[in-house]
């Protein structure tokens, strides 16, 4: 399976932005799909969208769409990174996210170690 | 959108007990073509990620125990552990990934009781 890195922690203010990263070790043309799942403190799992690399075809869940932004960056050899980016952050938005790929068939398979971002003033 | 709902939303089992999970979905997740049920469950414990159980509702992923078992198709499934381990002790979700937007149930927590 195809290991997955994320950044780090981050604080953010009320309305600002948030952009996580994804790093794989894998070539973007053996990437079949990102996916970005976020998980509030105490609470389940909650897909947040997709982007196919080869394509650069996004999908988002409705709650997301417009204020989440989703990329993929296959520029340097052997390895492709993904970034999650989510704007007018609110308290609610307060959470775990997980990048995690998808094998050829949707089925997600690999996850990251997740990062914590909290939204305070 | 596909909504899944899993039942119950807590369990507590004995240890060497059977613990049986339950989740429905708003629409069929088998695709006639391939005869597949687009179904997968995940076991999260705290402060990990979640990891695969099952795909194809019934396949189990390598090195899963096989007193885990899944099963169910169209729109409804199941999670069975045949004899609970203390190990077992986790939140596990359904997810269907039969059509964009993808969708988790809410989770079911599973306790020693």
């Amino acid at each position: 399976q195809v290991q997955l890195v994320q950044s780090g922690a981050e604080v953010k203010r009320p309305g600002s932005s948030v952009k996580v990263s994804c790093q794989a070790s894998e070539d973007t043309f053996n990437i079949n799909a990102f996916s970005w799942v976020r998980q509030a403190p105490g609470q389940g799992l909650e897909w947040m969208g997709q982007i196919i690399p080869r394509f650069a075809k996004t999908n988002y869940a409705q709650k997301f769409q417009g204020r989440v932004t989703i990329t993929t960056d296959g520029s340097e050899k052997d390895t492709t990174t993904a970034f999650m980016e989510i704007n007018s952050l609110r308290s609610e938005d307060t959470a775990v996210y997980y990048c995690a790929i998808e094998t050829a068939d949707g089925l997600i398979e690999s996850w990251g170690q997740g990062t914590l971002v909290t939204v305070s003033s | 959108d596909i909504v899944m709902t899993q039942s119950p939303d807590s369990l507590a089992v004995s240890l060497g007990e059977r613990a049986t999970i339950n989740c429905k979905s708003s629409q069929s997740l088998l695709y006639s073509s391939n005869n597949k049920n687009y179904l997968a469950w995940y076991q999260q414990k705290p402060g990990q990620p979640p990891k695969v159980l099952f795909y194809w509702a019934s396949t189990r992923e390598s090195g899963v125990p096989d007193r885990f078992s899944g099963g169910g198709s169209g729109t409804d499934f199941t999670l069975t552990i045949s004899s609970l381990q203390a190990e077992d002790v986790a939140v596990y979700y359904c997810l269907q990934y039969y059509r964009s937007p993808f969708s988790f149930g809410q989770g079911t927590k599973l306790e020693i009781k």
